[in-house]
């Protein structure tokens, strides 16, 4: 159980072109979702998390306008890299936090989307 | 604000041998605490967690931690490494009072020799 996908896996883009990046929790609800990017061995940090229904939560250097978050459903969420460019080059994770509702949720990890802009 | 260290980048352990890796976290209050196995462009997968009760955590594939509030210190161990160990290992603490937010530890890269 608690199985996160993410699509695409691997993506090459075009500097300007938009990206968008997809988070499902597939067998259990998620009232909140997470984004991560991680660069070459390096650890992971937090861009944003995202509540259903609201309005995104970003870090601190984050733009918004560049990185869109939408979290439509319980079940979906998405990140969409506008504008892109060669430094957003990296490899975005996702997590969806079960929804029980109690402080000890655990998150749960999608397997990544490795973006590569030209 | 909470922050994680992993003092070992690289650690390189013969197949059989015992392993310990090490974490460090600072947080105001009670920590939640986790660890998480990452293999080269893959997402990352839970091997542990504490929230609290008996300080020594076991976890998937014989992997243990043990946590130590008074060194501060989330340690992960196992008593006998195989070669399909070899992977990044990150310990991260979990803000109670931001959604669960994770601070991760910049990871370990554990190598496996034969």
């Amino acid at each position: 159980g608690a199985v996160v996908s993410q699509h695409p896996s691997r993506v090459i883009c075009k500097s300007g072109t938009s990206v968008k990046i997809e988070c499902r929790s597939l067998d259990f609800q998620a009232t909140t979702m997470f984004w991560y990017r991680q660069f070459p061995k390096q650890s992971l940090m937090l861009m944003a998390t995202s509540n259903e229904g609201s309005k995104a939560t970003y870090e601190q250097g984050v733009e918004k306008d560049k990185f869109l978050i939408n979290h439509a459903s319980l079940t979906l969420s998405t990140l969409t890299v506008t504008s892109a460019h060669p430094e957003d080059s990296s490899f975005y994770i996702c997590s969806a936090r079960t929804s029980g509702g109690g402080f000890t949720d655990t998150q749960y990890f999608g397997p990544g989307t490795r973006l590569t802009v030209l | 604000a909470q922050s994680v260290t992993q003092p070992d980048i690289h650690i390189t352990v013969s197949e059989g041998a015992s392993l310990e890796l090490r974490c460090n976290y600072s947080y105001g209050a009670t920590p939640y605490l986790f660890w998480y196995v990452q293999s080269p462009g893959q997402g990352l997968q839970l091997l542990l967690k504490y929230f609290s009760g008996d300080t020594l955590v076991q976890g998937i594939k014989g992997f243990e931690a043990e946590f130590k509030r008074s060194q501060s210190s989330f340690n992960l161990r196992k008593p006998s490494v195989h070669w399909s160990d070899a992977a990044e290992y990150f310990c991260a603490v979990g803000a109670i009072n931001a959604g669960n937010m994770l601070t991760f530890g910049g990871g370990t890269r554990l190598m496996v020799k034969p």
